[in-house]
């Protein structure tokens, strides 16, 4: 089992250009979710899909965009990228107990 | 609203001490509990997890925590450190169904020969 994938592992972008991290998750899980880490701020989530269809906002969403493709996608979209972007993004499904991490995705936006 | 109070951002302890890693939760529902290690440029690991039932929790590599209701406590602890210990420590919150984790802020955990 991959458990939760992430693409592209690493991304560096110029201000002002746009770029979709992928995430998919093959254990069937309902819920999936974008955390991003900025150090000292731990983990801050971005937008949450409770089902497939559905989409929600989290703590810090303004300049993000998602879409629940299907079951196992979750996609985050950056559309005109800024320095205060500049993280690592996670992504998580869940089995409505625990959260299932990928691996990350540090993007530097230049 | 619900929160995660790590209280301490950098924790320095010798190799052989013993560690307590404090974490205070807000929330209004039954949590459920969980902390995350974090080794530089890596990802997360779930180091132990609290559902219901024994408030004493055991973990991988030798740590356990204990929930505390009355205090809204979950602190993490090790009898013993190793180096290879260092690392982050996250703790957070959640609740059954779709509600999404909310994490503190992190502990950093330096080790010392």
């Amino acid at each position: 089992n991959a458990g939760v994938t992430q693409t592209p592992k690493f991304q560096v972008l110029k201000t002002g250009q746009s770029m979709t991290l992928q995430c998919a998750q093959d254990m069937n899980h309902n819920s999936m979710y974008w955390y991003r880490q900025d150090p000292g701020m731990g983990l801050r989530l971005i937008y949450y899909s409770a089902s497939e269809g559905t989409t929600d906002k989290g703590e810090v969403p303004n300049g993000y965009n998602v879409s629940r493709l299907n079951k196992r996608e979750f996609s985050l979209r950056l559309e005109s990228a800024a320095p205060s972007q500049t993280s690592v993004y996670f992504c998580a499904s869940s089995d409505s107990r625990e959260l299932f991490f990928g691996e990350g995705s540090r993007l530097t936006v230049l | 609203a619900q929160s995660v109070t790590q209280p301490d951002i950098h924790i320095t302890v010798s190799e052989g001490a013993s560690l307590e890693l404090r974490c205070n939760y807000s929330y209004g529902a039954t949590p459920y509990l969980f902390w995350y290690v974090q080794s530089p440029g890596q990802g997360l690991q779930l180091l132990l997890k609290y559902f219901s039932g024994d408030t004493l929790v055991q973990g991988i590599k030798g740590f356990e925590a204990e929930f505390k209701r009355s205090q809204s406590s979950f602190n993490l602890r090790k009898p013993s450190v190793h180096w290879s210990d260092a690392a982050e420590y996250f703790c957070a919150v959640g609740a059954w169904g779709n509600t999404p984790l909310v994490f503190g802020k992190g502990t950093r955990l330096s080790v010392i020969a």
